[in-house]
Parts: C-alpha cells; sequence; structure tokens
C-alpha cells in the first residue's frame, strides 16, 4: 500500500494530452515538494520534474508538473509511444521522516 | 558525469543478511546537500524507498523495516552500504541507489541519479 495514490493506468493516442494525478496528505504533498520519475520497461526509473514543476536538463517541455493542495499532477502534450511507460511521483514525508512514492500509473499510447 | 552502480549478490537465502554496495563517481558524499538512497522494487510492483545517508552522517530508514536495515558510507572509496538482515522471499526485489543533491533541508527526496538496479532473489 503505497503513501500516495495514482491510478493504476491512464491512455490517450499519440498527439493527444494527458494527465495523471498524484493524491497525498498534508504531512507529504501538502508541505513537500513533488517528483515525477518515467520508468520505461526493464530500465531504471528517471527523474521527470522535480521541485513541483520543474525539469532536468535534457527533459522536453512536453512534460509539465503542477501542485495543488495535497495533489499534484504530471501532464504530458504532443504524446508519443516512446511514452510509454510507468509513472511515479514522489515526495517526502515529514512526520514519517521517509521518502514516499505513488503505486504507479501506467500509460498506454494507443 | 555522474554515475551510480550497485553491486552485491544475485541470490540470498532465507533468514540471512543481505549487503549490497553502492559505487558512485561524478560527485562526493562530503559536498553538502549530497544524499544517497536505497530503493527497491519487486518484480511488477512499485517503488519502495529504504534508506538514506547524507553528507554529514544523518541517516535515515523507512519505518516498517527500520529494524532489518543499517546504511553506511565510505567517503574515500566512494561507496554506500546497505545491510538487510533476516531476509525473506517477500524481500525479492530490484534494489537501486539513487543520488539527491541538494534541496532545503527537510525536503530532500528529488533522485536525480540512479544506478541500473541489482535484482535480488531470496530462495533456498
Amino acid at each position: 500500500q503505497s503513501v500516495l495514490t495514482q491510478p493504476p493506468s491512464v491512455s490517450a493516442a499519440p498527439g493527444q494530452t494527458v494527465t495523471m494525478s498524484c493524491a497525498g496528505t498534508a504531512s507529504n504533498i501538502g508541505s513537500r515538494s513533488v517528483s515525477w520519475y518515467q520508468q520505461l520497461p526493464g530500465t531504471a526509473p528517471k527523474l521527470l520534474i522535480y521541485d513541483n514543476n520543474k525539469r532536468p536538463s535534457g527533459i522536453p517541455d512536453r512534460f509539465s508538473g503542477s501542485k495543488s493542495g495535497t495533489s499534484a499532477t504530471l501532464g504530458i502534450t504532443g504524446l508519443q509511444t516512446g511514452d510509454e511507460a510507468d509513472y511515479y511521483c514522489g515526495a517526502w514525508d515529514k512526520c514519517l521522516s521517509n521518502a514516499v512514492f505513488g503505486g504507479g500509473t501506467k500509460l498506454t499510447v494507443l | 558525469q555522474v554515475t551510480l552502480r550497485e553491486s552485491g549478490p544475485a541470490v540470498v537465502k532465507p533468514t540471512r543478511s543481505l549487503t549490497l554496495t553502492c559505487t558512485f563517481s561524478g560527485f562526493s558524499l562530503t559536498t553538502s546537500g549530497m544524499c544517497v538512497n536505497w530503493i527497491r522494487q519487486p518484480p511488477g510492483k512499485a517503488l519502495e524507498w529504504l534508506a538514506r545517508i547524507d553528507w554529514d552522517e544523518d541517516k535515515y530508514y523507512t519505518t516498517s523495516l527500520m529494524t532489518r536495515l543499517s546504511i553506511s558510507k565510505d567517503t574515500s572509496r566512494n561507496q554506500v552500504v546497505l545491510t538487510m538482515t533476516n531476509m525473506d522471499p517477500v524481500d525479492t526485489a530490484t534494489y537501486y541507489c539513487a543520488r539527491v543533491s541538494g534541496g532545503v533541508p527537510g525536503d530532500r527526496s528529488s533522485f536525480d541519479y540512479w544506478g541500473q538496479g541489482i535484482l535480488v532473489t531470496v530462495s533456498s
């Protein structure tokens, strides 16, 4: 049972826009920054978004992040078949003094 | 160029201890704000954060496994070691080490570089 809650799956057609949510509590998302990770099949996760909405160097601006209250959202525009992956949100939980993750959302590009 | 690489046994017997080593390059764990974490992922399941060690020797452990985990660092060798005791088949997973660089105190959880991971199977 993951501390952060993500929908198990989302899907959209190539070229479309998709959003996926990450729900937390006041002790994590509500008071700490959110990161998002992309995990392609058989590979290690890769940082996509940090500090709620910042992109590391090399991450295209098709990927965006936002946060409101105790929830966060990852958006992907201009979907490509290469975007098919599992996406995880993460944050620090100040009460647990632990990093916490969501259960992951599997993106299917139809 | 930042790299991290996990090493250790591929198979561990139940009740035995697991020792994993993360060897890194491209940064120093003596630099303020640097942290190395261990994260695992059972086959087909979600990521689970395990432990973190900071440049200043602070250590953090996941609440559910705290009594079984120990993390340490050897800055001269650029290595971080994770030990997990009393291994069980449910601990079968790919274990990753990952870096956190910077961030504000109390909010260091953005993992910017990851190792490739090592699959550890617990089986007799």
